[in-house]
């Protein structure tokens, strides 16, 4: 079974400043996908950044970016510029890559809450 | 195109009473995910469905919880007899069929429904 760790449970950020945000994931497979997920106020799921195990090259997103290590199993998020619409909880996401039973489970971590300071 | 509808947003419970969860998946769309955010934590798996088909249920608590996704209209998910631990914001999300070649096919949630037994 896969688990995915997120160590900062709360964090804070200056408007326009950069932050970063830190995943941890276990696993034995070789072929995945990671995610980091935006739940604002509203409590909206939105997909913020979509990463392929894969691919060497790390995602990017307009502001949004990761740092993927595969080796390490550490995929963290780097917000650029924070503006005040980026506070909200940012949850770290894993899913098989192979076809079968459970491929289709997202399994989340438990969450960072980011707010951005004015 | 609208989104991944759930409704009720909020619903409130005594204990005892049964829970009855919607949701819509966005137009096109054939599989709904159905997953549970305690208090604090991140959202877990529960149930896979496609029309008319349970797929996989092995995030489901065994007594009290019941899904379907009928051939025409929303897909439910019920919960009998509710106890306080079920109090939660439950979440919906949907993705069209999977296709040939493609191993992912990204999960678009709802907007959630939260659940509070009394």
């Amino acid at each position: 079974a896969q688990t995915v760790t997120q160590s900062q449970p709360e964090m804070s950020v200056q408007e326009a400043e950069t932050v970063t945000l830190s995943c941890t994931y276990d696993t034995s497979e070789n072929n995945y996908y990671l995610f980091w997920y935006k739940q604002p106020p509203s409590r909206q799921m939105i997909l913020v950044i979509r990463q392929e195990a894969y691919k060497q090259q790390n995602a990017t997103e307009n502001r949004f970016s990761v740092n993927f290590q595969k080796a390490a199993k550490s995929f963290s998020l780097k917000i650029s510029d924070s503006q005040l619409g980026d506070t909200a909880m940012y949850f770290c996401a894993f899913m098989t890559a192979y076809s079968g039973a459970g491929s289709y489970q997202l399994t989340f971590g438990k969450g960072t809450k980011l707010s951005v300071i004015p | 195109n609208a989104g991944v509808m759930q409704n009720p947003r909020h619903l409130v419970r005594r204990r005892g009473q049964e829970a009855r969860l919607r949701c819509s998946p966005m137009k096109g769309h054939s599989h709904v995910y159905w997953y549970r955010q305690l208090p604090e934590e991140g959202l877990k798996f529960m149930v896979y469905l496609q029309k008319e088909n349970i797929i996989d249920e092995s995030g489901m608590p065994k007594e009290r919880f019941s899904a379907e996704f009928p051939k025409e209209g929303p897909s439910i998910l019920r919960i009998q007899q509710v106890v306080r631990g079920d109090s939660a914001a439950y979440f919906c999300a949907s993705s069209p069929s999977r296709t040939v070649g493609v191993s992912y096919n990204e999960q678009f949630f709802g907007p959630g429904t939260r659940l509070t037994v009394l």
